[in-house]
């Protein structure tokens, strides 16, 4: 089982839809978590952090659930600007420092017209 | 505020040379910067962790004779990649930690395409 794992998609939606990513981490004793964008060819860029209780940044919402080890971003009122590709990250991987990140594959997102 | 650069942006350079590439973190202090590389379609591989003032943790299969970690200051992280050759053409980002935060995010730099012909 790889350490962090995404659905790659393409999740292909119109504008204005809702859509939900999840990433399940395989290490229960990791520390943080957060999510990444980034756009082709360019360099990943912070998105949120995942904190225990859940966060939220205007359209976008992430939650953390440790039972279950998994994380998610839910992304509302899709915007064309939202079309990137998303990184989960998780610090402290299977016999690694609690601060060494871990990246997911991604999971690519294309908002059309 | 988090501003990473990395220099060159870009280089071109013929088999068997070496390049250096530098990551700064311009108005803060980075205790720690990571180096990754990235390959097309294919998702950030770590290459190492580098820590001020001691010698760089590589992951595993990561030559550390080939590819050099520097991290002389607070703000200043280099790698070399020695002896270049075509399969190490890929597209390197480094990223840092801000020291005073204590939650750990990452600032990346917007990385440095290498083409080795």
């Amino acid at each position: 089982r790889k350490e962090v794992e995404q659905d790659p998609g393409p999740f292909n939606v119109p504008e204005g839809a809702t859509v939900a990513f999840n990433c399940t981490y395989s290490n229960s004793a990791s520390q943080s978590f957060f999510w990444y964008r980034q756009d082709c060819r360019k360099e990943p860029k912070l998105l949120m952090s995942v904190y225990s209780s859940g966060n939220e940044d205007g359209r976008f919402t992430a939650q953390l659930n440790r039972a279950s080890q998994y994380i998610s971003l839910l992304i509302r009122d899709s915007k064309l600007s939202d079309s990137a590709t998303y990184l989960c990250v998780v610090n402290g991987g299977v016999g690694r420092g609690s601060y060494i990140p871990t990246f997911g594959r991604g999971t690519s997102l294309i908002v059309h017209p | 505020g988090a501003v990473v650069s990395q220099h060159p942006s870009r280089v071109i350079c013929k088999s068997g040379t070496s390049v250096k590439i530098e990551c700064r973190s311009l108005d803060f202090q980075a205790t720690t910067m990571f180096w990754y590389r990235q390959f097309p379609k294919q998702s950030l591989m770590l290459m190492a962790t580098s820590n001020e003032g001691s010698k760089a943790t590589y992951e595993q299969g990561v030559e550390k004779d080939k590819f050099l970690i520097n991290h002389a200051s607070l703000t200043l992280s280099t790698l070399t990649v020695t002896s270049a050759h075509p399969e190490d053409s890929s597209f390197y980002i480094c990223s840092a930690r801000d020291r005073r935060t204590s939650v750990h995010e990452q600032y990346f730099g917007p990385g440095t395409r290498l083409t080795v012909t």
